[in-house]
């Protein structure tokens, strides 16, 4: 069936270190994937998103790649801040208005 | 107004209780969704309206009953729940399929 799933449940950082958030999805056909940051207690956040034309996307200090050829996708944070810890789940647009997220992956940003 | 309004942000129900979410966008958004989701999990789609119309039930129980009255807003109904629907339920909306979606805070629901 369709899942999109992440390589590393939890990550731990030293601050002022980058960051590398993996996700690996399983529809080839899927052609839009986002990134989304959850904190505690808050709905999932917008990050940055890309198209299946494209191969890197970047934004304010992160980074998203995708390789179609193996399905992955990760994202890159620069200069990780105590600000960044959080939940990061990679999302999929599977169909009109359906999005499959996975499992996320649990950033924890040491002093 | 940038935001996706939830409301109650806290809710604890008996399972013989009825009660509503609520939900409110004023971005213009044409989709509203509702998702659920557990502790530690990722959001699971519920429902999805576009256009005011109900497109999208992932199989959702009855006991789950969306209604979309105008097209800023958006209520799930809840009747005779069980103790396993205890969960953070999470309205979103969004312009159409590309563009994302902006989320609400959530209403942390606790059957007893």
């Amino acid at each position: 069936g369709e899942s999109v799933g992440l390589h590393l449940p939890t990550l731990s950082v030293q601050e002022g270190d980058n960051s590398i958030i993996n996700c690996a999805y399983s529809n080839s056909a899927s052609d839009y994937f986002i990134w989304y940051k959850q904190e505690s207690g808050k709905g999932p956040q917008f990050i940055i998103d890309i198209r299946s034309n494209m191969d890197k996307r970047q934004g304010q200090r992160v980074t998203v790649l995708l390789n179609k050829t193996v399905k992955h996708l990760s994202l890159q944070i620069a200069a990780t801040q105590p600000g960044d810890s959080a939940v990061y789940f990679c999302a999929e647009i599977v169909s009109y208005d359906k999005v499959i997220f996975g499992p996320g992956t649990s950033l924890s940003v040491i002093p | 107004d940038t935001e996706v309004t939830q409301t109650p942000k806290h809710l604890v129900m008996g399972m013989t209780n009825k009660k509503s979410l609520k939900c409110e966008q004023h971005m213009g958004h044409r989709a509203m969704y509702w998702y659920k989701q557990k502790a530690k999990k990722p959001p699971e789609l519920m429902f999805v309206y576009s256009y005011e119309k109900l497109s999208i039930n992932e199989s959702v129980p009855s006991r789950f009953s969306p209604e979309c009255p105008n097209s800023s807003l958006l209520n799930l109904h809840l009747h005779a729940l069980q103790p396993e629907d205890s969960a953070l339920y999470l309205c979103a909306s969004s312009r159409g399929q590309v563009y994302g979606y902006t989320f609400g805070s959530g209403t942390r629901l606790t059957v007893v």
